[in-house]
């Protein structure tokens, strides 16, 4: 069976601070896969997406970056955060033309 | 115009009741939806996929697919309180994405 991990869990960074997360799928090979923010009471916005090692498709510009190393490891960062950028950080997998399995998230508050 | 449009709620059903939740979507040539449920503080976790016209179901939930009218449903038989959550549509978009909702709050009250 295929499992999805995020880390950290939970985050609280300054205001001009770097910023790494990382999520990584088992059980599955060339996944595509998804990075989304969902603001507080509000849905889900998607950052980033990426069908293959090295193919990053950017939905929204902003000061963020995703990065995809590995074929089952997505990572999205930022060079210095924004108290905007706050938020539930939720990555997700999908195998083409399929619904999508979201990993557990990473809750980021900016201070 | 929202691709999938959802209301927003809170809608509050008493227990053991059915639970309606509706979902309008504008592009005539989507062919693949689903539902998630998410709980408080916790990410989406699929309910339900769906791809023909009809009903689907699945224990207590029914999900229904109406193309020519544009709308997805999902139906929760004897509800509990423990399906007090936020309910997302979405459908599969073009280019390998999933079109959410806002989702519906909904609210079982014993």
């Amino acid at each position: 069976s295929q499992t999805i991990h995020q880390w950290p869990a939970t985050l609280v960074q300054p205001v001009g601070s770097p910023l790494s997360l990382e999520c990584t799928v088992e059980g599955t090979s060339n996944p595509n896969l998804y990075w989304y923010r969902q603001a507080a009471g509000r849905g889900l916005q998607l950052l980033f997406y990426s069908v293959g090692i090295g193919q990053i498709s950017s939905e929204v510009p902003q000061n963020l970056s995703a990065s995809r190393p590995q074929d089952r490891q997505f990572i999205l960062s930022s060079k210095k955060l924004l108290l905007s950028d706050s938020g539930f950080y939720l990555c997700a997998w999908s195998r083409p033309l399929a619904e999508q399995y979201f990993g557990p998230g990473t809750r980021l508050t900016v201070t | 115009q929202k691709e999938v449009e959802q209301n927003s709620g809170p809608l509050s059903v008493p227990e053991g009741a059915i639970a309606s939740l509706n979902c309008t979507y504008s592009d005539r040539g989507s062919q693949s939806f689903f539902w998630y449920r998410q709980y408080s503080g916790k990410s989406p976790e699929l309910i339900m996929s769906i791809y023909s016209n009809g009903d689907k179901e699945d224990g207590r939930f029914t999900a229904q697919l109406n193309k020519a009218s544009q709308y997805v449903s999902l139906l929760i038989r004897d509800s509990q309180p423990s399906d007090s959550a936020t309910y997302l549509c979405a459908r599969y978009s073009s280019a390998s994405k999933i079109i959410f909702g806002s989702g519906t709050r909904l609210s079982i009250r014993p």
